[in-house]
C-alpha cells in the first residue's frame, strides 16, 4: 500500500526540540522530492521544508530557517525534520508529503500526504 | 514570497449547486498553480496541478482554469462528499505559499 506514516510528535517546552520522522511505503523513496507541511490549529497550511530524492538539495520557509533541518534516509525509506529552539507558533500537526517529481520544480505538487503528527510547545 | 489570496473565505451552497472559488497570485506564476481538498481531521489531497491537470480518481465534476495571477476552481454538481475547505498553491518558486482556504459549508 502506497503510504505515508509520520511519527514523533509530542509536547515539548519552548526551546526544546523534536524530530519527526515519516516512514514511506508503496513506492520508490529515492525518486521523489519529501516535503513537509504544518498546519496551527483551525489555521490554512504552511509549507515548512523541502529535500530533493538525492538530498543533495534542501529549502526550508525563513519561519523555520537556521531551527529546523531536513534529511532522509533512502535506505530506510524515512524522512526527518530535527527541530530545535522551538517556539509557541511552532505548535501544528505537520504532515509529510511526497512531491510528484524527484527535485522541487515550478511543476511540482504533493500528491501524497500522511496522517500528520501534533507538535505543541507550552511551558 | 509570493502571497495567494483566495476568495470567498467560506460559502454556503446546496447540494447540486454550481460552485467557484477563485484564488489569486501577487505575481504572476504561469501555470503553476494546485488546488488541494482537505476534509476535517483529515490530510490535505491533491485536486488538480498545473492550474487545470486533473488528478486520477478525481471525480470530472472538480476543474481548474487560469493562468498568470488569476486561477478558478469549479465543482459542478456539488455532491455531499465534496464540502470540506479547498487551498490553492503556487508551485512557481520557493518558498511555496498556500492560499488561506475556502470553507464549503452545507447550506
Amino acid at each position: 500500500e502506497v503510504q505515508l506514516l509520520e511519527s514523533g510528535g509530542g509536547l515539548v517546552q519552548p526551546g526544546g526540540s523534536l524530530r519527526l520522522s515519516c516512514a514511506a511505503s508503496g513506492f520508490t523513496f529515492s525518486s521523489y522530492a519529501m516535503n513537509w507541511v504544518r498546519q496551527a490549529p483551525g489555521k490554512g497550511l504552511e509549507w515548512v521544508s523541502a529535500i530533493s530524492g538525492s538530498s543533495g538539495s534542501t529549502y526550508y520557509a525563513d519561519s523555520v530557517k537556521g531551527r529546523f533541518t531536513i534529511s532522509r534516509d533512502n535506505s530506510k525509506n524515512t524522512l526527518y525534520l530535527q527541530m530545535n529552539s522551538l517556539r509557541a507558533e511552532d505548535t501544528a500537526i505537520y504532515y509529510c508529503a511526497k512531491d510528484i517529481v524527484v527535485i522541487p520544480t515550478a511543476s511540482d505538487a504533493f500528491d501524497l500526504w500522511g496522517q500528520g503528527t501534533m507538535v505543541t510547545v507550552s511551558s | 514570497d509570493i502571497q495567494m489570496t483566495q476568495s470567498p473565505s467560506s460559502l454556503s451552497a446546496s447540494v447540486g449547486d454550481r460552485v467557484t472559488i477563485t484564488c489569486r497570485a501577487s505575481q504572476s506564476i504561469s501555470s503553476y498553480l494546485n488546488w488541494y481538498q482537505q476534509k476535517p481531521g483529515k490530510a490535505p489531497k491533491l485536486l488538480i496541478s498545473a492550474a487545470s491537470s486533473l488528478q486520477s480518481e478525481v471525480p470530472s465534476r472538480f476543474s481548474g482554469s487560469g493562468s498568470g495571477t488569476v486561477f478558478t476552481l469549479t465543482i459542478n454538481s456539488l455532491q455531499p462528499e465534496d464540502f470540506a475547505s479547498y487551498y490553492c498553491q503556487q508551485s512557481f518558486s520557493s518558498p511555496r505559499t498556500f492560499g488561506q482556504g475556502t470553507k464549503v459549508e452545507i447550506k
